[in-house]
């Protein structure tokens, strides 16, 4: 059990440019999310998929896009890179109601855009 | 939507110390509040959680308090240890009705440091 995997771990792109960032889980939940950590402050929901085929804003949505793939993959998109996107983004999933409340954190991926 | 205000923002003790970290949250649906240690670099790692049909949670020396009434929730380290040094997180989700607990809303975070 690899638990929840994220690619790349760093990235620098210049304004402008996009990309994706992979989130995987093998622990077969339903429910994934993207957070992204600015320095000094606590995680903010960018968008999350409460099941294969839905997703949902969350908090902070502005400048992103994503696609649940299937029920492993859950992909965050930026389709044009701002200075203000330099963060580290999480990826996280949460098992089915009634198969505990534990919320699985990826290891992180850092992002800086210049 | 929900607003979690953590305070203080730093927090500096002798070894062997207790720490308190208070949050108040604004959504009165909220019903799930999670505490996370996060050290440098790494992910927040789960440490306690408390849901709103409990009072208190406790958990060898972590322990945390909900008054639901007033809307806040506290974290207390006692005995605390320099492994304890780290960035602590409340959160808070409404758990229910389909919603999924991973909707987090966090707190800015307490830097704890524990001076031996």
């Amino acid at each position: 059990n690899a638990g929840v995997t994220q690619t790349p771990k760093f990235q620098v792109l210049k304004t402008g440019q996009s990309m994706t960032l992979q989130c995987a889980q093998d622990m077969n939940h339903n429910s994934m999310y993207w957070y992204r950590q600015d320095p000094g402050m606590g995680l903010r929901l960018i968008y999350y998929s409460a099941s294969e085929g839905t997703t949902d804003k969350g908090e902070v949505p502005n400048g992103y896009n994503v696609s649940r793939l299937n029920k492993r993959e859950f992909s965050l998109r930026l389709e044009s890179a701002a200075p203000s996107q330099t963060s580290v983004y999480f990826c996280a999933s949460t098992p089915p109601r009634g198969h505990g409340n534990t919320i699985y954190f990826g290891e992180g991926s850092w992002l800086t855009v210049v | 939507g929900e607003n979690v205000e953590q305070h203080p923002s730093t927090l500096s003790v002798q070894e062997g110390d207790s720490a308190v970290i208070k949050c108040t949250y604004s959504d009165s649906a909220s019903n799930y509040f999670p505490w996370y240690k996060q050290e440098l670099g790494k992910r927040p790692q789960l440490i306690i959680d408390i849901r709103s049909n409990v009072g208190e949670k406790k958990d060898q020396r972590i322990a945390v308090t909900l008054n639901k009434t007033a809307k806040h929730f506290s974290l207390h380290i006692t005995e605390t240890q320099p492994e304890d040094s780290a960035v602590y997180f409340c959160a808070a989700s409404p758990w229910g009705g389909g919603t999924s607990y991973g909707k987090l809303t966090f707190g800015q975070g307490t830097i704890l440091t524990v001076h031996p």
